[in-house]
């Protein structure tokens, strides 16, 4: 059974600051995915990382996917307070015959404050 | 653009009645999955369908049904409601099951009360 967990679950970052936020899965996959949520909204794509390596970035957010440690991360850099939100990592499940049917992560709740 | 539309946007219920959930995909996508997100939990797979068959099933209880119809849109029947069902129950398409994006309804909120 995939199993995503991510670190830290909540996040307190003063503006103007770094931080990362890290992903690991517990099966082979070939394919990540980073959301965005708002309080009682949808979930936002952020990303998706499709192979070892893999490096995209989007304004202040940066993803990278290690397929080889099943570890990805989303850096924040220089963090300002539209950022607060709940960012959840999701992995596509390797036996699914979609690549939709992704298992979640536990979120990281993060607020930024001014 | 278009994007996924769900409704109804918000639904309160009492517990052991029914529930119709509807989901739109996007024009032209022919895959629809179903998520359920209980308060502070990350979204949950409960089903999937492709060109109007079910493809994928996740933890979706009995007391649910879910189809796709030939206009690719969805619905999620909820029976029986428990107090336990009240979560936000997204709906997201996609342009076939390989398809690198997928989109996300804004979500229907049930309360069973």
């Amino acid at each position: 059974e995939l199993k995503v967990e991510q670190n830290p679950l909540f996040l307190s970052m003063q503006e103007g600051k770094n931080y990362t936020i890290y992903c690991n899965y517990s099966t082979t996959s070939d394919r990540l995915y980073w959301y965005r949520q708002d309080p009682g909204k949808s979930l936002e794509s952020l990303f998706v990382l499709l192979s070892n390596g893999a490096v995209k970035q989007e304004g202040r957010l940066m993803a990278s996917l290690d397929t080889k440690a099943r570890l990805s991360t989303l850096h924040i850099t220089a963090a300002v307070h539209d950022l607060s939100a709940t960012y959840f990592c999701a992995v596509a499940n390797p036996n699914s015959g979609g690549y939709q049917k992704v298992t979640f992560g536990t979120g990281t709740k993060l607020q930024v404050i001014p | 653009a278009a994007g996924v539309i769900q409704s109804p946007r918000h639904l309160i219920k009492e517990k052991r009645e029914t529930a119709t959930l509807k989901c739109y995909p996007i024009p032209r996508h022919d895959t629809v999955y179903w998520y359920q997100q209980g308060p502070g939990q990350d979204p949950q797979f409960l089903i999937s369908f492709y060109e109007k068959m079910q493809s994928d099933k996740g933890s979706i209880p009995d007391r649910f049904s879910a189809q796709q119809f030939s206009d690719y849109h969805s619905e999620l029947n909820m029976s029986s409601l428990e107090l336990g069902d009240s979560a936000l129950y997204f709906c997201a398409s996609s342009l076939g099951p390989a398809d690198e994006k997928l989109f996300f309804g804004s979500g229907t909120q049930l309360s069973v009360l």
